[in-house]
């Protein structure tokens, strides 16, 4: 089965730097990376998502690129802004258009003002 | 647009009662997945549900737990003589092409 691995567990940033957290997947056969960010209490978020027949999409300041080599995938956070601390994790899902979503163990990211 | 509901958000049992935990998709969606959440860690895949069917169980405990889709109203997940080890967060997701999570329910068992 599908194993994601993500890293760093815990991202500290000055507000206005940029935050990276990176992915890497096992299942050559995935084909679509969602990413979710969860604040304290609620439930996680879709912020932004890449199907592997793309290789970067951006939404405002949140970019994602996929490396279908490498089998890795990474999220990155521009302009950081302090209500972007929250707990962010990625996933992974097979080739089948339906099923469930392999997470990662998810990255604290704190932004300082 | 009403987003995925799930009810109760909270819930307290004793050891050894029964739990269940409701979960409403998103409109239009016909396709439900429970994950779970325990303290500090990511979510773990339980079950994915269409309607009437269970379509993949295969992170489902082999005892107490289980889940249903019925043709009307919502998916439950039932956790029977609950124990302190599945005190944790239950989220529902429903989908379309992406899967949006619901609020969660968090479980308590004293």
């Amino acid at each position: 089965g599908e194993n994601v691995e993500q890293h760093p567990s815990t991202l500290s940033v000055q507000e206005g730097d940029s935050a990276v957290i990176k992915c890497t997947y096992s299942d050559s056969a995935s084909n679509y990376f969602p990413w979710y960010k969860q604040e304290l209490g609620k439930g996680p978020q879709l912020i932004i998502d890449i199907r592997s027949n793309v290789g970067e999409k951006k939404d405002q300041r949140i970019a994602v690129t996929l490396n279908k080599t490498a089998k890795h995938f990474s999220l990155h956070i521009t302009e950081t802004q302090p209500e972007d601390s929250a707990v962010y994790f990625c996933a992974a899902r097979p080739t089948d258009s339906w099923g469930k979503l392999q997470f990662g163990a998810g990255t604290q990211v704190v932004v300082t003002p | 647009n009403a987003g995925v509901m799930q009810n109760p958000r909270h819930l307290v049992r004793r050891r050894g009662q029964e739990a269940r935990l409701r979960c409403s998709p998103m409109k239009g969606h016909s396709h439900v997945y429970w994950y779970r959440q325990l303290p500090e860690e990511g979510l773990k895949f339980m079950v994915y549900l269409q309607k009437e069917n269970i379509i993949d169980e295969s992170g489902m405990p082999k005892e107490r737990f289980s889940a249903e889709f019925p043709k009307e109203g919502p998916s439950i997940l039932r956790i029977q003589q609950v124990v302190r080890g599945d005190s944790a967060a239950y989220f529902c997701a429903s989908s379309g092409n992406e899967q949006y999570f619901g609020p969660g329910t968090r479980l308590t068992v004293t």
